[in-house]
């Protein structure tokens, strides 16, 4: 059974300060990877999406990165800014035919002007 | 164009009833998901409907769960005999068709509230 951990819960960091977010996942044969932003009490918006052969995806102040043998996957956030402030998962599509995602918990991050 | 969206965005509704949720997707997209995303956690899968079928219903937590897609687009999550634990954000999602290569796009969810 897939299982998805992302670290830190939490993260508090000042205005312009590039930061790195951290997910792991348990087995490696997964599809692709999603990362999604969350802002409070609305859905998910979809950030970066990178498939099983790729190592990377960029968008704007985005990078996301994927290690499949490892189990890992960073987001990269540069310059980040006050309205960078969401909760951040990272989900991981499961192999089969429904690719149905499993979700880490998040990461809460504020960005303070 | 038009999004997901999911009515109501809110409902509150006391132990023991049933409610039901409605999800619309992307025109033209086969593949149809439902969440679940209880306080601090990450959403929890559902069911997948490819087309009008429930191609895997393996997340529906008991048989108080039912979801249907009668003609392939418009989806309904039907709750009987509500209880508090069902309390959570219930979220839609819809993707071209099911693959490797295919972002899923999320409506903003149903807060559902039982007292």
């Amino acid at each position: 059974k897939q299982e998805v951990t992302q670290i830190p819960a939490a993260l508090s960091v000042p205005e312009g300060e590039n930061l790195v977010l951290n997910c792991s996942f348990t087995d490696s044969a997964i599809y692709n990877l999603q990362w999604f932003r969350q802002d409070p009490g609305k859905g998910l918006t979809s950030l970066l999406l990178i498939q099983s052969s790729q190592r990377e995806q960029t968008s704007g102040r985005l990078n996301a990165s994927l290690d499949k043998s490892s189990g890992r996957s960073t987001l990269y956030i540069a310059a980040s800014q006050p309205g960078d402030s969401a909760t951040y998962l990272c989900a991981a599509h499961s192999g089969g035919s429904n690719y149905k995602l499993t979700f880490g918990k998040g990461t809460l991050l504020t960005v303070n002007p | 164009g038009a999004g997901v969206s999911q009515t109501p965005s809110n409902k509150v509704t006391e132990k023991g009833k049933y409610v039901e949720l409605r999800c619309d997707p992307i025109s033209g997209h086969t593949a149809l998901y439902w969440y679940r995303q209880s306080l601090g956690q990450g959403p929890e899968f559902l069911i997948y409907f490819q087309g009008t079928g429930a191609a895997d219903d393996s997340g529906l937590p008991n048989d108080r769960f039912f979801a249907v897609r009668p003609e392939g687009s418009v989806s309904t999550l039907k709750i009987q005999r509500t209880e508090r634990g069902d309390s959570a954000v219930y979220l839609c999602a819809s993707a071209p068709q099911a693959g490797e290569g295919e972002t899923q796009y999320f409506g903003p969810g149903t807060r559902l509230l039982v007292l």
